[in-house]
């Protein structure tokens, strides 16, 4: 079983529609981020988490929010499904006693809106 | 601004060596990371240069020069499954990545 994973990996939805991505991780770690990948773009932050209590906003954090339910937990919702956030989305943990800070991603989400 | 420079795509063949060149300008730096993408999958840890020199793990060597906000990812003995995008992302003063676009690698036989 996959250390860092995702559900759904894949999803059609509708302009409009509220859609949440869930993020659930075994591997123990404090930190927890939630990016979306577009072809020809890097990987963009949108939200990130250092523990249960602590919520940040990333790079493009409008029209996303997050809830992190436990310190494996950490979804992400779009409340109102717009098309230009049809993209594929990581989810990713890191030890915050990691000498590096190395990220250790989820499979990915693509999630596609009409 | 922050910037990463990567080239769009290179191709090489089988058995061969390829270097990979990034380029970053970063509200101040904490390291850099290179990951492995293939097409569709998560990206994969490869390396991380907090210091200037050259970092080497098996086939795959890093380099790092801080001062030139350079580095590089060299792969030898190239093999077919290593046809992956290959990302550079630097660690900015807030120990945030930024991401690089990535380096779509074609290896042909």
């Amino acid at each position: 079983d996959a250390d860092v994973t995702q559900t759904p990996r894949n999803r059609i939805t509708k302009t409009g529609k509220r859609i949440m991505l869930e993020c659930s991780q075994t591997k123990g770690h404090d930190r927890m981020y939630w990016y979306r990948q577009d072809p020809g773009l890097g990987l963009r932050l949108i939200y990130y988490s250092f523990d249960v209590k602590d919520i940040n906003k990333g790079e493009i954090s409008d029209g996303y929010s997050v809830s992190r339910q436990a310190q494996a937990k950490f979804s992400l919702s779009l409340e109102s499904a717009i098309p230009n956030q049809t993209a594929l989305y990581f989810c990713a943990t890191s030890a915050m006693e990691s000498d590096t800070g190395e990220l250790f991603f989820g499979e990915g989400s693509r999630l596609t809106v009409l | 601004g922050q910037n990463i420079d990567q080239p769009t795509e290179m191709t090489a063949t089988e058995g061969a060596i390829v270097q990979i060149n990034c380029t970053y300008q970063t509200s101040g730096f904490n390291g850099l990371f290179w990951y492995q993408q293939h097409a569709g999958e998560a990206p994969t840890f490869l390396s991380y240069n907090v210091l200037d020199g050259l970092e080497e793990k098996g086939r795959f060597s890093s380099f790092l020069s801080r001062s030139k906000g350079y580095s590089y990812l060299l792969l030898k003995e190239l093999q077919m499954k290593d046809s992956a995008s290959y990302l550079c992302a630097p660690l900015d003063s807030n120990y945030q990545l930024i991401w690089g676009a990535g380096t779509k690698l074609i290896i042909k036989p």
